[in-house]
């Protein structure tokens, strides 16, 4: 079936260090991916998505490539602040004839200390 | 704006309570769906409705009553229910939910604790 995989967290950097979360899939058709962030007692919002090959999605300074050959969507940030604090959960999804369905990975705890 | 209000944001019932989840959007979107959270994990999908119609349902039990009264609106009806389904809910609506792959927009969530 359909997966999604994160790096294991919790992961804990300083303020202005560059932050990479892996995530790779396994899909069976040609899934668009997301990023989805979830603030402390808060629901998930959408932070940047990619809806084939090679697509770069940006927002906020971070960004993710989605690469088709090594079936990934790793999310990068050049320099943390300590509000992007958070849980970041990559996702796809696949078209369906009835329902759009995300996928998620297991979700990644980042702390940014000052 | 692309806003998905839910209330309460918290709800603590004990396990005889009835009582109903509200969600609302005003993108225009047709289809919305509501999935459970456990702490420390990601969102597991319960329901989905498209065009005011339910077109998913993840086995969820019967304790559980969803219902799509309009197009902007989405409740969910809790009845019974068990300490082990103490969780945040989270609703979420997209453009049509069929036949094509879209972002999905979350509300904040309701924190329901059962005693």
């Amino acid at each position: 079936g359909d997966s999604v995989t994160q790096m294991e967290g919790p992961v804990t950097l300083s303020e202005e260090a560059f932050l990479t979360i892996n995530c790779t899939y396994t899909a069976t058709g040609y899934p668009s991916l997301f990023w989805y962030v979830q603030y402390p007692g808060e629901g998930l919002q959408l932070l940047l998505k990619a809806t084939k090959a090679d697509d770069k999605g940006s927002n906020k300074g971070f960004e993710a490539t989605y690469r088709k050959e090594t079936t990934s969507f790793h999310l990068e940030k050049g320099s943390v602040q300590v509000s992007d604090s958070a849980v970041y959960f990559c996702a796809l999804s696949l078209r369906e004839t009835s329902g759009s369905r995300l996928t998620f990975g297991e979700g990644t705890q980042l702390t940014v200390n000052p | 704006d692309t806003e998905v209000t839910q209330t309460p944001k918290h709800l603590v019932m004990g396990m005889t309570n009835k009582k109903s989840l509200k969600c609302e959007q005003h993108m225009g979107h047709r289809a919305m769906y509501w999935y459970k959270q456990k702490a420390k994990k990601p969102p597991e999908l319960m329901f989905v409705y498209s065009y005011e119609k339910l077109s998913i349902n993840e086995s969820v039990p019967s304790r559980f009553s969803p219902e799509c009264p309009n197009s902007s609106l989405l409740n969910l009806h809790l009845h019974a229910l068990q300490p082990e389904d103490s969780a945040l809910y989270l609703c979420a609506s997209s453009r049509t939910g069929t036949g094509t792959v879209e972002t999905q927009y979350f509300g904040p969530g309701t924190r329901l604790l059962v005693l």
